[in-house]
């Protein structure tokens, strides 16, 4: 079955810097791989999605993410933190097994601050 | 514009007391989810309905319903079988299970005491 693993359930970074999310993944078979955001009291909205060709994938507000099979990951990065990046960041993978196939297994998240 | 609605916001009921969380979309979307979001414990998948007047369990579907009557609607009753209900609960849907991503709704966020 698969699984996702988040590493560091808290990041901060100063405002400009560089933002690295980690997401490791464990699946027998190529993966879908999801990254969302969730601001506080709100519903996670897509940041990017990787389901096959390119393996560096660019989503919203200038994040991006490299799938990179042998080491089995998806992190997440930013070149310059801003403000307004500060947010809860989920890594998902889609389930490619029988009945199930299709749902999302979430990691537990990362959340991140931005200091001024 | 389309797009998901729950309601309420905020919800608080006492202990015993079965409770419905309602779901709305307008995107067309033929698949439907409800998570439970409790801190430090990232998403988790209460039930799925894959298309009108057909859902199945997820993960932790034990103390929960819901009904698939419609394909814009689907409501979520917590019943006082569930031994810990206070969470914040998201609603989901996607067109395409296997590709398309997830579009969530605002939650609602449930205090039983």
């Amino acid at each position: 079955a698969q699984s996702v693993t988040q590493l560091g359930s808290h990041v901060s970074v100063s405002e400009g810097a560089l933002v690295l999310l980690r997401c490791n993944y464990s699946s027998s078979v190529p993966p879908y791989l999801f990254w969302y955001v969730q601001y506080p009291n709100q519903g996670l909205q897509l940041l990017l999605k990787y389901t096959t060709g390119a393996t560096l994938v660019k989503g919203i507000n200038g994040f991006e993410a490299e799938f990179k099979k042998s080491e089995t990951s998806f992190h997440l990065t930013k070149p310059s933190a801003h403000m307004s990046d500060a947010a809860e960041y989920f890594c998902a993978v889609s389930d490619n097994y029988g009945g199930s196939q299709g749902n999302l297994i979430f990691g537990k998240g990362t959340k991140l601050s931005v200091k001024p | 514009d389309g797009g998901i609605t729950q309601s309420p916001k905020y919800l608080f009921r006492k202990e015993g007391q079965n409770v419905t969380l309602s779901c709305e979309q307008n995107l067309n979307h033929d698949a439907m989810y409800w998570y439970r979001q409790d801190p430090g414990q990232g998403l988790r998948l209460i039930y799925y309905s894959q298309i009108v007047n057909d859902f199945q369990k997820g993960d932790i579907a034990e103390g929960y319903s819901v009904s698939r009557e419609k394909k814009e609607s689907f409501p979520l009753t917590v019943t006082s079988a569930q031994k810990n209900p206070t969470a914040f609960y998201l609603c989901a849907s996607s067109g395409d299970r296997i590709r398309s991503p997830l579009h969530f709704g605002n939650g609602t966020r449930l205090t039983v005491t």
